[in-house]
C-alpha cells in the first residue's frame, strides 16, 4: 500500500538557516503530493502541493519539488524563523490507488523548533 | 467563508461508553473524511463521506461509524471505546470525492478514554 517516510525529528536550527526535511514515499499510481504543517493546538493546514512530476510546490518561502525518480518530495526553506516552528508532515493522495476515492496518507510528522 | 468547525474541543469518557463527535465543513464543500491522530503520529484515514454515504473507509473496525447530513456537516461515532482509542480526531473537508486538492481541517476534538 501507499507510504510516507519522513526523517525523525525534532530539527533544532537558528534563526535565519536553511532547512531541509526529507520525505520520500512508496505509491502504486501516479499520487499528488503535500506538505501540511501543524501549529500547536491546531489542525493541520496546508502548506504546498505537487500534483505531478517536476512540479514544484510553493508559499510563504517553503519549496518542494515532486521528483518521481527518487520518490521524494523534499521541503526546504532558506531561512527559517522562529514562528515556523511547528510540525511538519508529508502526504499523498492516489484515488487509483485507493480504489477511486480520496484517502491521504500521511508521514509521521517532523518537529522543527528554530531558536532565536 | 467559514472554515470547518468541530465540536467538542476536549471530551473524557470511559472505557465502555459511546461517543459522538461533530463537524460543520467548509462552505460548498460537499466532502468530509475523519481522521484519527495519536499522540506524536501523522493522521490515519478513518473514513470518507460524499454526498451522505460513506465512499471509503480506512482500516478501523465497525465500532467507528458516521453520518453525513444533507448540509454537509458530519458525525463521528465511536461505540465500546478502548484505551488506545485516546486521540485528537480531525475532520477535514474538501470539495471533490476523488479529485483531491486539498483539504480544509478543523481543529480537532481531543479525546481521552480513562
Amino acid at each position: 500500500g501507499d507510504s510516507v517516510t519522513q526523517m525523525e525529528g525534532p530539527v533544532t536550527l537558528s534563526e535565519e538557516a536553511f532547512l531541509t526535511i526529507n520525505c520520500t514515499y512508496t505509491a502504486t499510481g501516479y499520487p499528488s503530493l503535500f506538505w501540511y504543517v501543524q501549529y500547536p493546538g491546531e489542525g493541520l493546514q496546508l502548506l504546498l502541493k505537487a500534483t505531478k512530476a517536476d512540479d514544484k510546490g510553493s508559499n510563504k518561502g517553503f519549496e518542494a519539488t515532486y521528483r518521481k525518480e527518487t520518490t521524494s518530495f523534499h521541503l526546504e526553506k532558506g531561512s527559517v524563523q522562529v514562528s515556523d516552528s511547528a510540525v511538519y508532515f508529508c502526504a499523498l493522495s492516489d484515488p487509483r490507488g485507493s480504489g477511486g476515492y480520496q484517502k491521504v496518507t500521511f508521514g509521521t510528522g517532523t518537529k522543527l523548533q528554530v531558536i532565536p | 467563508e467559514t472554515g470547518v468547525t468541530q465540536s467538542p474541543t476536549h471530551l473524557i469518557k470511559t472505557r465502555g461508553q459511546q461517543v459522538t463527535l461533530r463537524c460543520s465543513s467548509q462552505s460548498g464543500h460537499n466532502t468530509v473524511s475523519w481522521y484519527q491522530q495519536a499522540l506524536g503520529q501523522g493522521p490515519q484515514f478513518i473514513f470518507q463521506y460524499y454526498r451522505e454515504e460513506e465512499n471509503g473507509r480506512g482500516n478501523f473496525p465497525p465500532r467507528f461509524s458516521g453520518l453525513q447530513f444533507p448540509n454537509y456537516s458530519s458525525e463521528l461515532n465511536v461505540n465500546a471505546l478502548e484505551l488506545d482509542d485516546s486521540a485528537l480526531y480531525l475532520c477535514a473537508s474538501s470539495l471533490d470525492s476523488i479529485a483531491y486538492s486539498g483539504y480544509t481541517f478543523g481543529s480537532g476534538t481531543r479525546l481521552t478514554v480513562v
